[in-house]
C-alpha cells in the first residue's frame, strides 16, 4: 500500500540553525501539507501546497518558514533560524484531490527538537 | 483559539466494552468531521469521517454521532479491541478549505 514517508525521523539542531524536513508524498497525490503538533497540544496545519506554489497557509507560517517541491518526488519544510518553540513533530500529508473533504494521507512524522 | 475541543484525554477500556471520545466544535461553518486514528511510530491514518446532514455514521464497529445543534460529534467504538489501542484525533474542516482544525487527541487503551 502506498504511504507517505518522512525523513529524517528524529532531527536535533540548535537554536538559530536552519533545518530541512524531507517528505515523499505518495506519488500520484497532487496536494501537500505539512502539520505540525507540539508535545501534548493539538495537530495544527502549516501550509498546504498545489501545482508549485502555496495554497493556503496559517498564521504560525510566517516567513521563517518556507517549503519547496525540489524534485518530482520530495516535498520539504526548511525553517530557516530555529527558535525553542519550534520543536514538535511534524507531519507530512498528501491528497489526491484538494479540500478536506479528500482523504489526506499521513507520515509518520518527524520530531524536531530545539536547543 | 481551540476550534476543536476533545475529551478525554486518555481513556481505559475492558476488551469488549464501549469506547467514547467526545468533541465538540465553534465554528458553525465547519461542515466535515473526520476521525484519525494513530499508531506508535506512524501517522494518523482516516478512520471515519462524517457531514452534517446525517446524525450518524457506522462502520463496523465505529460509529461517529453527530449533534449539529449542540456542535458536538463523538466516536464510539463498540466491542473494542486490544488492537484498537492508539490515539484518536477528532478534526473538522469547512467546505473550500484544505486545512484540518485537530482535537488534542485521545490516547486509548484497551485491556485483554
Amino acid at each position: 500500500e502506498p504511504e507517505v514517508t518522512q525523513t529524517p525521523s528524529h532531527q536535533v539542531t540548535q537554536m538559530g540553525q536552519e533545518v530541512i524536513l524531507r517528505c515523499v508524498p505518495i506519488s500520484n497525490h497532487l496536494y501537500f501539507y505539512w502539520y505540525r503538533q507540539i508535545l501534548g497540544q493539538k495537530v495544527e496545519f502549516l501550509v498546504s501546497f498545489y501545482n508549485n506554489e502555496i495554497s493556503e497557509k496559517s498564521e504560525i507560517f510566517d516567513d521563517q518558514f518556507s517549503v519547496e517541491r525540489p524534485d518530482g518526488s520530495n516535498f520539504t519544510l526548511k525553517i530557516r533560524s530555529t527558535k525553542l518553540e519550534d520543536s514538535a513533530m511534524y507531519f507530512c500529508a498528501s491528497s489526491q484531490l484538494a479540500g478536506s473533504y479528500n482523504e489526506q494521507f499521513f507520515g509518520p512524522g518527524t520530531r524536531l527538537t530545539v536547543l | 483559539q481551540q476550534q476543536v475541543k476533545q475529551s478525554p484525554q486518555s481513556l481505559i477500556v475492558q476488551k469488549g466494552g464501549i469506547s467514547i471520545i467526545n468533541c465538540a466544535y465553534e465554528n458553525t461553518a465547519f461542515d466535515y468531521f473526520p476521525w484519525y486514528q494513530q499508531f506508535p511510530g506512524k501517522g494518523p491514518a482516516l478512520l471515519i469521517a462524517i457531514r452534517p446532514d446525517v446524525s450518524e455514521k457506522k462502520e463496523g464497529r465505529f460509529t461517529i454521532s453527530f449533534n449539529k445543534s449542540a456542535k458536538q460529534f463523538s466516536l464510539h467504538i463498540m466491542d473494542s479491541q486490544p488492537g484498537d489501542s492508539a490515539t484518536y484525533f477528532c478534526a473538522a474542516s469547512k467546505t473550500g478549505a484544505n486545512n484540518l482544525f485537530f482535537g488534542t487527541g485521545t490516547r486509548l487503551t484497551v485491556i485483554p
